[in-house]
């Protein structure tokens, strides 16, 4: 079956670092690949997603690219605000939108004035 | 316009006792997903149907979770004879499912989950 696999924090960077979370993901066919961010309070919101080898996602500043030789997904952020404070999860489906998302287990992202 | 809509937002139930969960997805949308959220175990996902159809029952946690969809639209998640390992976040999504657009949007909107806590 299809897992998905992100570093866990949480991941404590001052304001304007750079960020980097890893997200690597295993499946059968040709998945398309999901940033989802979960701010303090609030449901679930898309932040980005690639349907495709070689695609890049990008919202808000953040992007990220499908690399199939890698399996890979990270997500980077040139200078992140403390406003970016918020648990980030990678997320992956076998592509047609069919099945439901797999999850990584998500990424606490606190970011400090 | 409105979003994915969720209800009860919270509820506390006692060990042994039936609970029903609602999802109102967005209209239009021919999708809906249902996952729970726990410390444990992360997001799992459950079940989705497609119109009122659940193709795949698999990922239910055990045979005292059943769900329905009537009418294309609204959508209750059951479950009997509640354990406290049920205590979790249960979350519903919606989408356009691949064919009903042509290509590539069926981006899943979540709802704002129901907390569920059993005693």
């Amino acid at each position: 079956g299809n897992s998905v696999t992100q570093m866990e924090g949480p991941v404590t960077l001052s304001e304007e670092a750079f960020l980097t979370i890893n997200c690597t993901y295993t499946a059968t066919g040709y998945p398309s690949l999901f940033w989802y961010v979960q701010y303090p309070g609030e449901g679930l919101q898309l932040l980005l997603k690639a349907t495709k080898a070689d695609d890049k996602g990008s919202n808000k500043g953040f992007e990220a690219t499908y690399r199939k030789e890698t399996t890979s997904f990270h997500l980077e952020k040139g200078s992140v605000q403390v406003s970016d404070s918020a648990v980030y999860f990678c997320a992956g489906n076998s592509g047609g939108g069919a099945d439901g998302l797999t999850f990584g287990k998500g990424t606490h992202l606190i970011i400090q004035p | 316009g409105a979003g994915v809509s969720q209800s009860p937002s919270n509820k506390v139930t006692e060990k042994g006792k039936d609970v029903e969960l609602r999802c109102d997805p967005i209209s239009g949308h021919t999708a809906l997903y249902w996952y729970r959220q726990s410390l444990g175990q992360g997001l799992e996902f459950l079940i989705y149907f497609q119109g009122n159809s659940a193709p795949d029952k698999s990922g239910l946690p055990s045979d005292r979770f059943s769900a329905e969809r009537t009418g294309g639209s609204v959508s209750t998640l059951t479950i009997q004879r509640t354990q406290q390992e049920d205590s979790a976040v249960y979350l519903c999504a919606s989408s356009w499912r691949l064919r009903d657009r042509g290509f590539g949007d069926y981006e899943q909107y979540f709802g704002p989950g129901t907390r569920l806590t059993v005693t």
